[in-house]
């Protein structure tokens, strides 16, 4: 059974905290992704990577970095942390842009 | 433009009734439109996709219709089940992209 893992489900962090949301999948994905989701505004583009050490900005990076020094592996970090990110964060992968993308369960993140 | 818009924001459908959700796009170099299913506390999973060579797409009670001068397709689904109550939505990519844009979510609710 093909496999997203996020480390934590939930999270609660202090205002200016740096924050380390890790993501792995064991299904050998070339293209790995970090979304936010909040009501209303649907699933919106952090950052995603095509290859190891790859990455692009999606489509609301500010305030945010990702690392993927490995293939199975990919961390969102929060470089210090507001409450205006506080939200849902999923993480997904896929072979292609072609073919389904596979989530994780996602990380409610708390800012206090 | 990479938005993709969904509509409505929320849907109440009775048992056995039709669901429609709509989405439009901006961007001609999309080529690939799936369709998500969340249900709560769950990542969202692959439910239909479409590629723009076909104007419709049957899977089951799933139905995808798709109309490129428009830009615009559409999710149907026939005789609508309480158990199809969960969060859809649509998204759009391409092939010289690896990242996949998604719509802002429909919430459907069927009475039973």
């Amino acid at each position: 059974d093909v496999k997203v893992t996020q480390s934590s489900r939930y999270l609660v962090k202090r205002t200016g905290e740096k924050v380390f949301l890790e993501c792995v999948q064991d299904m050998d994905h070339e293209n790995m992704f970090w979304y936010r989701q909040d009501p209303g505004l649907g699933l919106r583009l952090i950052y995603f990577s095509y290859d190891v050490k790859m990455k692009e900005k999606g489509d609301i990076p500010e305030g945010y970095s990702v690392s993927r020094e490995k293939k199975e592996r990919f961390s969102l970090i929060l470089e210090s942390a507001s409450t205006n990110q506080t939200s849902m964060y999923l993480c997904a992968s896929s072979e292609t842009a072609h073919t389904e993308a596979f989530f994780g369960q996602g990380t409610r993140l708390t800012v206090v | 433009q990479q938005q993709v818009k969904q509509s409505p924001q929320s849907l109440i459908v009775q048992k056995g009734g039709i669901s429609i959700i709509n989405c439009a796009y901006e961007n001609t170099a999309f080529d690939y439109f799936p369709w998500y299913q969340q249900f709560p506390g769950k990542g969202p999973a692959l439910l239909i996709a479409i590629r723009p060579d076909v104007s419709e797409k049957k899977e089951g009670r799933f139905t995808i219709s798709f109309n490129k001068s428009a830009k615009q397709f559409s999710l149907h689904i026939m005789d609508s089940q309480p158990g199809d109550s969960a969060t859809y939505f649509c998204a759009a990519s391409y092939s010289s992209a690896s990242k996949i844009i998604f719509g802002s979510g429909t919430r459907l609710s069927i009475r039973p």
